[in-house]
């Protein structure tokens, strides 16, 4: 079945670590994203790409970095400088990532929890 | 800068009462509206897209509603069921910002049987 997998689906963290958060997509869609959850709120926009090897900034992207090597993967990486990730994070693709059509909806993978310890 | 925003916040109702949630956004340039499901620790799942052009779709016992012109959208869920309790959320598409979704905060549903 096609989809989206994220994992690790719970994570924990010392501060001042890093940590990477995969994401891995089948559904040969060319747009990919990652945004964070936090109680009560909706989500918020982190980074996105569009084609392999490119990507831009949402509106939370301080303390996060990304990469688009494959079209099949965009894993999130939480650096030190994040300075308060404890959140969920929800990874989604989309067929295009442009235009008004019905190929920019969103599927979303299970999500991962990170804690800070 | 876009704002969508989700009234009530949480909302419980009895088995087989009709749902209606409300979503609000402040920037009428999108191009289009698109409802989620999240169950507790769960990803989201789209229940229901409409275009701006468009002013309402169905699915089941779903149904959406858009006035874009007011800048607001309704869900519709009839006869609910206790497998109806989750979070709803709904997102638009805007034009500007890089054709971006900003999601609202969500409406949480517990249906009582």
């Amino acid at each position: 079945d096609g989809g989206i997998t994220q994992s690790p689906k719970y994570l924990f963290r010392k501060e001042g670590q890093n940590v990477t958060l995969s994401c891995e997509q089948n559904l040969n869609h060319d747009a990919m994203y990652w945004y964070r959850q936090d109680p009560g709120q909706g989500l918020r926009l982190i980074y996105y790409s569009q084609i392999v090897n490119d990507f831009q900034k949402g509106d939370i992207a301080e303390g996060y970095s990304v990469s688009r090597e494959k079209k099949e993967s965009f894993p999130l990486t939480v650096t030190s400088a994040q300075k308060n990730p404890t959140a969920f994070y929800l990874c989604a693709s989309s067929i295009t990532g442009t235009g008004s059509s019905g190929a920019n909806v969103l599927t979303f993978g299970a999500g991962s929890r990170l804690t800070v310890l | 800068k876009q704002e969508v925003t989700q009234i009530p916040a949480a909302l419980s109702v009895p088995e087989g009462e009709n749902l209606v949630l409300n979503c609000s956004f402040t920037d009428s340039a999108i191009y289009n509206l698109q409802w989620f499901r999240q169950d507790p620790g769960k990803g989201l799942t789209s229940l229901l897209l409409i275009q701006s052009s468009q002013r309402e779709q169905t699915s089941g016992r779903l149904n959406a509603s858009l006035d874009k012109s007011s800048g607001r959208s309704t869900l519709y869920i009839a006869a609910s069921q206790p497998g109806d309790s989750a979070t709803y959320l709904c997102a638009v598409r805007q034009i500007a910002a890089g054709n971006k979704l900003t999601f609202g905060g969500g409406t949480r549903v517990l249906v009582k049987p």
